[in-house]
């Protein structure tokens, strides 16, 4: 799996939307991008994840650069539920070593009220 | 559909002691995996499988054991309970292809 390099914390105001930004300069062409977060000491919870085209669900939308080096998590209206670490991890899927994700330090999300 | 079931939530154990996280699923997924998560760190992985009958090491194996007897059961096995293995163990799950990891809620372990 590529390295992942995120801040280790940020703050937003609960309503606005938070960004979350993570770099992974060395990824493969064959890596995905994969968001989770974990909340207190619950199990992580997946989020999203790509390729090279940006995605968007239910839960927050991701944004990765045309080169692949770098991505964004967007939750576009945070509450304070969203308080949680959040991991970015580049994997790739198949193979005999799939099932290795690599959780970094991750970036710590408060939010405000 | 329950997803990814642990058990026990919490367990104490001694020194020397044996016993197994039970992890199962029901969502026919092919691949599982064991993760460690200790205080203030990031989930580190023990083991693996691909499918049934088939099990490979991850970064920090060692004191733990592993099967897959069945696509829905994959145990992890503490042979000889030492107080570095005390820990928040997480098992997941996830289907072929580029899909997610689902996680479960977690096994606390405490070993004294």
């Amino acid at each position: 799996d590529a390295k992942t390099t995120q801040p280790p914390s940020m703050d937003c105001a609960e309503g606005r939307a938070a960004n979350l930004p993570c770099n992974h300069s060395t990824i493969s062409g064959n890596e995905y991008v994969y968001w989770y977060r974990q909340i207190h000491s619950q199990g992580p919870q997946y989020i999203i994840h790509g390729l090279k085209n940006n995605e968007t669900n239910e839960m927050a939308s991701l944004i990765i650069t045309e080169d692949r080096k770098s991505s964004t998590l967007i939750l576009p209206h945070a509450t304070l539920r969203d308080t949680a670490v959040y991991y970015c991890i580049a994997s790739r899927a198949g193979g005999t070593s799939y099932g290795k994700l690599t959780f970094g330090q991750g970036t710590i999300l408060t939010v405000h009220p | 559909n329950a997803g990814v079931t642990q058990t026990p939530k919490f367990q104490v154990l001694k020194t020397g002691q044996s016993m197994t996280l039970q992890c199962a699923q029901d969502m026919n997924h092919e691949y599982m995996s064991w993760y460690r998560q200790d205080p203030g760190m990031g989930l580190r992985l023990i083991h693996y499988s691909v499918g049934a009958g088939i099990t490979d090491q991850g970064e920090v194996p060692n004191g733990y054991n592993v099967s897959r007897s069945t696509t829905e059961d994959f145990p992890l096995r503490l042979l000889s309970a030492a107080p570095s293995q005390t820990s928040v163990y997480f098992c997941a799950s996830r289907p072929g292809g580029n899909q997610p990891q689902h996680f479960g809620d977690g096994t606390r372990l405490s070993i004294l």
